[in-house]
């Protein structure tokens, strides 16, 4: 069965900062990957998806995120954060063609000025 | 702008009552899903919909949980016996493609309280 793990329930980081925010998941076949996003008072939105093709994928905001298949992980990086980054941020996984998105438990992303 | 509503957007309730809260998906898209969150957890799946007929419903908790989307388009979902531990943010998102790989697109949630 699919699962995601997001280890760190909070980071704080200064503005201007990279980040890192870290998923792993656990998967028997192949998987889609997503990072969705929730703004305070605001509904989940999607930032960014692999599907296949190149490891690395960009969305939104000058997020990106890497594909490791043998790390069975999907981390989320940006290079410089602003304040309005400051939000949850959700892991989720699809295994190849079955429907289910299964989310991680989030990490509450505190951008400090 | 059409995106996914979802109503009550508050519900508060006593225990042993019946609620219903519904969803209204972006026009023309297939799939709709229901989650529930509850504090300090990520989105935990309940059902998901391809047009009319439940392909998934493996995330209900217990037959007290139903849910319904009788012409493929708005979406209700039913709670008996509400009981307090049913206290949460329920979600609904829709999709424009099926398999998982399509974005969802989220509604803000129906909040319901338990007393």
């Amino acid at each position: 069965a699919q699962s995601v793990t997001q280890l760190d329930s909070q980071v704080p980081v200064f503005e201007e900062a990279p980040v890192e925010l870290r998923c792993n998941y656990s998967s028997s076949v192949s998987v889609y990957l997503f990072w969705y996003v929730q703004y305070p008072n605001q509904g989940l939105q999607l930032l960014l998806k692999y599907l296949s093709g190149s490891t690395l994928v960009k969305g939104i905001n000058g997020f990106e995120a890497e594909f490791n298949k043998s790390q069975t992980s999907f981390h989320l990086r940006k290079p410089s954060v602003h304040i309005s980054d400051t939000a949850e941020y959700f892991c989720a996984v699809s295994e190849g063609g079955y429907q289910k998105v299964t989310f991680g438990t989030g990490t509450k992303l505190q951008v400090i000025p | 702008g059409a995106g996914v509503s979802q109503t009550p957007s508050n519900k508060v309730t006593e225990k042993g009552k019946y609620v219903e809260l519904r969803c209204d998906p972006i026009s023309g898209h297939t799939a709709l899903y229901w989650y529930r969150q509850s504090l300090g957890q990520g989105p935990e799946f309940l059902i998901y919909f391809q047009g009319t007929g439940a392909a998934d419903d493996s995330g209900l908790p217990n037959d007290r949980f139903f849910a319904v989307r009788p012409e493929g388009s708005v979406s209700t979902l039913k709670i008996q016996r509400t009981e307090r531990g049913d206290s949460a943010v329920y979600l609904c998102a829709s999709s424009p493609t099926s398999g998982g790989i399509g974005e969802l697109f989220f509604g803000e949630g129906s909040r319901l309280t338990v007393l």
